[in-house]
């Protein structure tokens, strides 16, 4: 159980163009996903909270209009890099806590489980 | 300020050898400490999940120990094996939605 996709696994994308990155939690509903962002040798970097429903919560230094976040239904949320250059390219890896339909978490710890990730290359 | 340091940065072991990785956080107030290891090009996976009132947790050859006074956590690794090659992660949560990540400890197992 509690399996989260990503899709596409590897984009390669030319300067200016806008990427989607699609991230599913296939058997359990999660009102609340979060994106990261990694680069080679660092660890994760939380960039945005997705709550479905509502506007997503960025965290500080991350451009809203550049990372469009869309947390269209209990099982998915996409990113949107926009007008994507060399300097966004990264490992991009989201994560879905299980919750109910009101967004109650089902774990006592609030575990929250990861995708298989989305390497970015913008050329 | 909320932090979370992991050591060492990188650790190379023989294969058969145990290891331990540290953690130390100044996360305040605490909820729960995760181990979580990133296999190169994948996404984390738990190994371990602790709360203020446990100090021990197994999960296979995976130990994860949590001393709350002192804020510091250990992940020992008994009698590695190359499958263990990853990036292993310790995560400090202060709340349902605040969490906050360490830098992570690469370690590769060699023949």
């Amino acid at each position: 159980g509690a399996v989260v996709s990503q899709h596409p696994s590897r984009v390669i994308c030319k300067s200016g163009t806008s990427v989607k990155i699609e991230c599913r939690s296939l058997d359990f509903q999660a009102t609340t996903m979060f994106w990261y962002r990694q680069f080679p040798k660092q660890s994760l970097m939380l960039m945005a909270t997705s709550n479905e429903g509502s506007k997503a919560t960025y965290e500080q230094g991350v451009e809203k209009d550049k990372f469009l976040i869309n947390h269209a239904s209990l099982t998915l949320s996409t990113l949107t890099v926009t007008s994507a250059h060399p300097e966004d390219s990264s490992f991009y890896i989201c994560s879905a806590r299980p919750t109910t339909e009101r967004g109650v978490p089902l774990s006592s710890y609030n575990e929250q489980f990861f995708g298989p990730g989305t390497r970015l290359t913008v050329l | 300020k909320n932090q979370v340091e992991q050591s060492p940065q990188s650790l190379i072991i023989l294969e058969g050898k145990n290891c331990t990785l540290q953690c130390n956080y100044t996360v305040s107030p605490f909820s729960n400490l995760r181990w979580y290891k990133q296999d190169t090009g994948r996404g984390p996976v738990s190994l371990t999940i602790m709360t203020f009132s446990e100090n021990t947790k197994s999960n296979g050859r995976y130990t994860a120990t949590l001393d709350a006074d002192t804020k510091q956590s250990s992940l020992h690794i008994t009698a590695s094996q190359l499958s263990d090659s990853a990036s292993y992660i310790c995560v400090v949560s202060r709340s349902s939605n605040q969490f906050y990540f360490g830098t992570g400890t690469s370690l590769t197992v060699i023949p």
